[in-house]
């Protein structure tokens, strides 16, 4: 399974946009990379997932270069409630294997 | 999106006594439920593989003897955590895929976790 590099931490201020880059230089060609945002007690939550170029939806967007060798997530306008560790996965999503979680980044958005 | 919950959210007991955890997809079949403890501040370690009608699969150094895991529904899948110690207490969190996969821009939904004490 390809292993995934992120910061351990991030600041961030209300109402900037947050680009959280991951590593995955060992990505295969059929992985896919997706991330998860987890809040203190609670389980992971899908945010987004993407294969190559940009996908975006209502809550963020994936920009995934062309190598695939890393993406960045991109959180619009942050606000106190984003503060959360953030995990960027990598895996075949048809495979059926088990997500295999890294040491995440820990967002915190301050006032 | 879909739905896994987990019973209970929070188990406090006795050590030596057993707990057991359910998790259920509520509008999905999963064939292949994954348990996973996670200590403070860190991230998630998966702990073993249920898959239903067979065996769990665990990962290494998780003892099976200890923590029981049984899978008998597409909707089911349950940890057991038998002579439970202190160092057992920890943050629990199952999470299955949907077998008929029409989720198909997610990889897996995750229950809300269950926080065990034991004292």
């Amino acid at each position: 399974l390809a292993k995934t590099t992120q910061p351990i931490s991030m600041d961030s201020y209300e109402g900037q946009e947050v680009n959280i880059t991951c590593s995955h230089n060992n990505i295969a060609t059929n992985d896919y990379i997706t991330w998860y945002q987890q809040f203190p007690s609670q389980g992971p939550r899908f945010i987004i997932q993407g294969y190559k170029t940009k996908v975006t939806n209502e809550v963020a967007s994936l920009f995934i270069p062309a190598d695939r060798k890393s993406s960045t997530l991109s959180l619009p306008r942050v606000s106190l409630s984003d503060t959360a560790v953030y995990y960027c996965l990598v895996g075949d999503k048809n495979a059926g294997n088990m997500l295999t979680f890294g040491g995440g980044t820990r967002l915190m958005v301050k006032p | 999106g879909a739905v896994v919950s987990q019973h209970p959210s929070w188990v406090i007991c006795k050590s030596g006594t057993s707990v057991k955890i359910e998790c259920r997809s509520l509008d999905f079949q999963a064939t292949t439920m994954f348990w996973y403890r996670q200590f403070p501040k860190q991230s998630l370690m998966l702990m073993a593989t249920s898959n239903e009608g067979s065996k769990a699969t665990y990962e290494q150094g998780v003892e099976k003897d200890k923590f029981l895991i049984n899978h008998a529904s597409l909707t089911l899948s349950t940890l057991t955590v038998t002579s439970a110690h202190p160092e057992d207490s920890s943050f629990y969190i199952c999470s299955a895929r949907d077998k008929d996969r029409r989720h198909k821009n997610t990889e897996a939904f995750f229950g809300q976790g269950t926080r065990l004490t034991v004292v």
